[in-house]
């Protein structure tokens, strides 16, 4: 089974920064990694999917890159509204898998 | 607009069993694979199974395999995660979701989990 790790597990940073996370897969996944947004209380959300494709109605502040085991998930100009947990996800093969998760909150 | 209803969450006692269900509207149901992802308290996201568009097809969490049963009733719109031999590990909020897209002839093809319902929460306790 592929395994998802996700650093930094929380993140703290200011209004107006951009900010990074990242996600390494135990093997190659090709393009077969997704980003969700799951804000407190709610059903995770869908941003970017296939690496970098981002899903209807997300902004372009959000953005996605890599390949084969190494990828980055980038939020530019940071607001209020972007407190949430952030996880990636594979599908290259079953089981899929989600990274732990990364807690961001803001300064 | 997509709308996925879960229901049939609640208390229920270790070795007992649930039924979940997921109610869609708004797509073409019948036409997309879907999963089960589920959230232990305070926890991240774990995946659960996941069923074909014709429900010929099924594939399992090693953590629940032999215990839990995913289905799909076409004509009602419906998914349900039977769920048996139910243990603490299995307290968590449960979701159905779609996949991205509909057209998959295989078990899975576009697993990014595009519309999600709001979940439903199992809570395993004596």
């Amino acid at each position: 089974d592929i395994q998802m790790t996700q650093s930094p597990s929380s993140l703290s940073a200011s209004v107006g920064d951009s900010v990074t996370i990242t996600c390494q897969a135990s093997q190659d996944i090709n393009f077969y990694l997704n980003w969700y947004q799951q804000k407190p209380g709610k059903a995770p959300k869908l941003l970017i999917y296939d690496v970098s494709n981002l899903a209807t109605g997300v902004p372009s502040k959000f953005s996605g890159s890599g390949s084969g085991t190494d990828f980055t998930f980038t939020i530019r100009s940071l607001q209020p509204e972007d407190v949430a947990t952030y996880y990636c996800q594979h599908y290259d093969n079953l089981p899929y898998s989600f990274g732990q998760g990364t807690k961001l909150e803001i300064k | 607009q997509v709308q996925l209803v879960e229901s049939g969450g609640g208390v229920v006692q270790p070795g007992r069993s649930l039924r979940l269900s997921c109610v869609a509207s708004g797509f073409s149901f019948s036409d997309y694979v879907m999963h089960w992802v589920r959230q232990a308290p305070g926890k991240g996201l774990e995946w659960v199974a996941v069923i074909s568009y014709d429900g010929s097809n099924k594939y399992y969490a090693d953590s629940v395999k032999g215990r839990f049963t995913i289905s799909r009733d076409n004509s009602k719109d419906t998914l349900f995660l039977q769920m048996n031999s139910l243990s603490a590990d299995d307290t968590a909020e449960y979701y159905c979701a779609t996949e991205g897209e509909g057209g998959c002839s295989s078990i899975s093809c576009y697993a990014y989990f595009q519309h999600w319902g709001q979940g439903t929460l199992v809570t395993v306790s004596s």
